[in-house]
């Protein structure tokens, strides 16, 4: 079946430790996302791959980064994770046209930081 | 103003029940608007698009559109224990700064 493919499930990573955070589609869309949920409220998100085009969002820290080597593949790098950047990390791809968004969400990743 | 609001709930039904969950925004030229449910620890799973003022139905589900209110609304007929979710409503901003806006939920329970 194609879908959004996140890994790992759960991560748990030190203070300061960089940390990389994996997504993968077989959907072929062309716009991949990577929001940040922290509990009871709205995902924000961080950016996103329009093709190989990246935006990213005003607010975003520098310490969140991303790739997007290939069309299937994404990550987020955390370079020094810090107590306030726990949260859920949420994948998810969009097949863009003018009208549409609509968005296809990996399992999503719960981030731990010790 | 928040550009999307809901009602944090949480709404509470009897098992098959209709719920009712509505959403606000502020952005009057938008023209798309989504329902996700999200279960507790899971990722948002979109279940309604709506880009037209009326009614859409899936289901058990039906989406209402009003944009001369600014008012999107989702109805679940015979609602289920397995309805027990946040449902988040998305708008997608118009214009050059497009992009999707969410509320932050309306927790449903239904109570067997």
């Amino acid at each position: 079946d194609a879908m959004v493919i996140q890994n790992p499930r759960y991560q748990v990573t030190q203070f300061g430790k960089p940390v990389t955070l994996s997504c993968s589609q077989t959907l072929n869309h062309n716009v991949m996302y990577w929001y940040q949920q922290k509990s009871s409220q709205a995902p924000k998100l961080l950016f996103h791959y329009y093709d190989k085009d990246f935006n990213n969002e005003a607010d975003t820290p520098d310490n969140f980064q991303s790739r997007r080597p290939n069309t299937s593949f994404c990550f987020l790098d955390i370079r020094s994770p810090g107590l306030g950047d726990a949260a859920m990390y949420l994948c998810a791809t969009s097949n863009q046209d003018r009208r549409n968004e609509k968005l296809f969400f990996g399992s999503g990743t719960q981030l731990s930081v010790l | 103003q928040k550009e999307v609001e809901q009602n944090s709930g949480p709404l509470s039904v009897p098992e098959g029940a209709i719920a009712s969950l509505n959403c606000t925004y502020s952005d009057r030229g938008s023209q798309s608007f989504f329902w996700y449910r999200q279960y507790s620890g899971k990722s948002p799973e979109l279940i309604m698009s709506i880009y037209s003022n009326g009614d859409k139905e899936d289901g058990r589900f039906t989406a209402q559109l009003n944009k001369a209110s600014q008012y999107v609304s989702l109805l679940i007929r015979d609602s289920q224990p397995s309805d027990s979710a946040t449902y988040l409503c998305a708008v997608m901003r118009a214009g050059n700064n497009r992009k999707l806006i969410w509320g932050l939920g309306t927790s449903l329970a239904v109570n067997p």
